[in-house]
């Protein structure tokens, strides 16, 4: 599976959107783009997907560079509770073998 | 949404005991699911593949005698820390892959500390 890099930690003011970056230069073209986050000492959760369009729930935004080289999740309004580790991952989406690995993820402050 | 458990959410043992942790998909069935172990301040660690009915692919460097991984159902899977020693504490992070195939849902976790 391809690779993510993503800076090891970032602040963010409370209401503000939080932009996190992901790195994947080597990603291929069957593999999607998941974000996931895990507040402390809790299971991690899943936020969105994509594979090149760039997608939007009712958690956050992600936003796909045309050469799929590197992403970026956005929390539109950052609240307190969205301070978590955020992790992005590349891998294959529907298939028989797959398994999430998970890198060292960004650590989100977002303060008062 | 699709619910995974685990069952205990922390356990306190001896060292030298063997201690079992329940994965369960509450309202779907999966035929895959994965446990993970996270030390603190680090990121999850695949430890192995649970397929039902068959036996689990370990990732490298996990002991699968010492990690004894069940799947006997399709809403269950178990995992029994056997002989377990203080190193061996941990954060147990289960998870299933959905219905659809493309997704997985992770449990709460299980804190094990071995005294």
């Amino acid at each position: 599976d391809a690779k993510t890099t993503q800076p090891p930690s970032m602040d963010c003011a409370e209401g503000r959107a939080a932009n996190l970056p992901c790195n994947h230069s080597t990603i291929s073209g069957n593999e999607y783009v998941y974000w996931y986050r895990q507040i402390h000492s809790q299971g991690p959760q899943y936020i969105i997907h994509g594979l090149k369009n760039n997608e939007t729930n009712e958690m956050a935004s992600l936003i796909i560079t045309e050469d799929r080289k590197s992403s970026t999740l956005i929390l539109p309004h950052a609240t307190l509770r969205d301070t978590a580790v955020y992790y992005c991952i590349v891998r294959v989406g529907n298939s028989g073998g797959f398994k999430t690995i998970f890198g060292a993820g960004t650590r989100l402050f977002v303060k008062a | 949404g699709a619910v995974v458990s685990q069952h205990p959410s922390w356990v306190i043992c001896k060292s030298g005991t063997s201690v079992k942790i329940e994965c369960r998909s509450l309202d779907f069935q999966a035929t895959t699911m994965f446990w993970y172990r996270q030390f603190p301040k680090q990121s999850l660690m695949l430890m192995a593949t649970s397929n039902e009915g068959s036996k689990a692919t370990y990732e490298q460097g996990v002991e699968k005698d010492k990690f004894l991984i069940n799947h006997a159902s399709l809403t269950l899977s178990t995992l029994t820390v056997t002989s377990a020693h203080p190193e061996d504490s941990s954060f147990y992070i289960c998870s299933a892959r959905g219905p659809r195939g493309d997704e997985q849902f992770f449990g709460p976790g299980t804190r094990l500390t071995v005294l």
